[in-house]
């Protein structure tokens, strides 16, 4: 089976620029959560969606969005890109909130 | 609120020694309790869980885990470390209802020496 996917493996933005990254989770799972993770730091929590519903935030600005399509795969938006937005974007995926999640690989976005 | 404190960023162990990373929480209720492990430019990968029952969880790899309530604690170890266990290990904690999110810890970065 495939594992959680994720798109692009790399990416480098401008400062101002928007940029989508994409997720498509494990068949059946209908959670989906995207963590931010600095260099040298733990994940960070910025967005839950279950069955295409928000249904957690994190502390992270306006400029960050998100959604979950229909087949449960998930996009998360960053509007207006910082310096500080470079980062390592995680996308996770569950069954049930006690199974735990599986990350995929990341998306490594840098901002110049 | 929830949070996780993983005592040391860097642990450096000889191969063939016992590892032990160590990770304390603090939650108003117990949560469910995982580690993760990270190689370099890679995502996570579970190691183990703990959700109810046993308070002693054996994951992947030889790794375990035990669930200690009265010392809000939940210590990695493995008896006889290997070069490939050479990692960065996550501790996190989630609540057990609410919103599906993980608190990690900082991380311990595990050098194992030949």
């Amino acid at each position: 089976d495939a594992g959680v996917t994720q798109s692009p493996t790399h990416l480098i933005k401008t400062r101002g620029q928007h940029v989508t990254l994409r997720c498509s989770p494990i068949s059946g799972h209908k959670s989906v959560s995207w963590y931010q993770q600095v260099l040298g730091q733990g994940p960070q929590f910025i967005f839950q969606y279950y069955e295409k519903e928000e249904r957690g935030r994190g502390n992270f600005p306006d400029r960050f969005s998100a959604r979950q399509f229909p087949n449960y795969s998930s996009e998360l938006n960053v509007n207006a890109l910082l310096l500080g937005d470079s980062a390592l974007y995680l996308c996770a995926s569950s069954y049930g909130q006690g199974d735990g999640y599986t990350f995929g690989s990341g998306t490594r976005l840098t901002v110049v | 609120a929830q949070s996780v404190t993983q005592l040391g960023s860097h642990v450096s162990v000889s191969e063939g020694a016992l590892v032990l990373l160590r990770c304390n929480y603090s939650s108003s209720v117990p949560p469910y309790l995982f580690w993760y492990v990270q190689y370099p430019n890679q995502g996570l990968q579970l190691l183990l869980k703990y959700t109810t029952g046993a308070t002693l969880v054996k994951g992947i790899n030889g790794f375990e885990a035990e669930f200690k309530k009265s010392e809000t604690s939940f210590h990695l170890t493995k008896p006889s470390a290997h070069m490939s266990d050479a990692a960065e290990y996550f501790c996190a904690v989630s609540s057990r209802s609410g919103t599906y999110k993980y608190i990690f810890g900082t991380g311990t970065r595990l050098k194992v020496l030949a």
